[in-house]
C-alpha cells in the first residue's frame, strides 16, 4: 500500500489549459503540503493543509487553488497553465504541523509539462 | 542569503571512503533537521533526522549538528556506487509548520 499516492504521474498539457493533480495519504496524518521543484531541484513549499484548514500560503500565483476535502486528501488545480508552471510537484503529509519532528513522508510526485 | 545552503557539488568520492556533506541554515529558532536522499526521477525519502547539538549514528550515516553555528552534516561511511544521489538538507523553520529544504548536495561514489 502507497502511503502517499499521486496522480497523474505525468502531466503533458499546452499553455492556458487547467489541470488537476491529486493527492492522497492512507498514514493518518493530519498535516499535507504541496511542494515544487524545479529544474536545478529546488524544493518550495506553496501550501499546506492542517485538517482541512489552509495553514501555508506562500507567494504562489493565485493560479493556483489547494482544496482539501478531508485530511487524507490534497488536491491541486492549476488555472491558465504557463510554460513557467513547468515542474515536478511534490505532496507530503507529517503527523504534526506545530513542531515538524519525523520529517515528510512524500509522494512520488506529478512531472507537469507545458508546452 | 538563503535560509538553507548547501554546495551543489558534485561531490565525488571513491567507493569506501567517508563522504561529507554539509548544510548551513539562517533561522536561530530552528529546532529539527533532516537529510534526505533523492535519487534522479524519484522522490525524497527521509534517511536522518536530528535535535540535539552532537552527532547521531544510524549504520554508515552519521549526523552532526552544531547550533551555535548553524550548521549540520551528514557522514557517509564506506560509501557505495548505491549512495550517488542528490542530498537535501531540510530545516523546520518558519515558526516550526514547515521544513525548508536547501538546493541539495549531489554525490557521486565511484568505482
Amino acid at each position: 500500500d502507497t502511503a502517499v499516492s499521486q496522480t497523474p504521474k505525468y502531466l503533458v498539457t499546452q499553455m492556458g489549459n487547467d489541470k488537476s493533480i491529486k493527492c492522497e495519504q492512507n498514514l493518518g496524518h493530519d498535516t499535507m503540503y504541496w511542494y515544487k521543484q524545479d529544474s536545478k531541484k529546488f524544493l518550495k513549499i506553496m501550501f499546506s493543509y492542517n485538517n482541512k484548514e489552509l495553514i501555508i500560503n506562500e507567494t504562489v500565483p493565485n493560479r493556483f487553488s489547494p482544496k482539501s476535502p478531508d485530511k487524507a486528501h490534497l488536491n491541486l488545480h492549476i488555472n491558465s497553465l504557463e510554460l513557467g508552471d513547468s515542474a515536478v510537484y511534490f505532496c507530503a503529509s507529517s503527523q504534526d504541523p506545530g513542531q515538524i519532528t519525523y520529517g515528510y513522508t512524500f509522494g512520488s510526485g506529478t512531472r507537469l509539462t507545458v508546452v | 542569503q538563503k535560509e538553507v545552503e548547501q554546495n551543489s557539488g558534485p561531490l565525488s568520492v571513491p567507493e569506501g571512503a567517508i563522504a561529507s556533506l554539509n548544510c548551513t541554515y539562517s533561522d536561530r529558532g530552528s529546532q529539527s533537521f533532516f537529510w534526505y536522499r533523492q535519487y534522479s526521477g524519484k522522490s525524497p525519502e527521509l534517511i536522518m533526522f536530528i535535535y540535539s547539538n552532537g552527532d547521531k549514528e544510524d549504520g554508515r550515516f552519521t549526523a552532526q549538528l552544531n547550533k551555535a553555528s548553524q550548521y549540520v552534516s551528514l557522514l557517509i561511511r564506506d560509501s557505495q556506487p548505491s549512495d550517488s544521489a542528490t542530498y537535501l538538507c531540510a530545516v523546520n523553520s518558519g515558526g516550526g509548520n514547515k521544513l525548508t529544504f536547501g538546493t541539495g548536495t549531489q554525490l557521486k561514489v565511484e568505482l
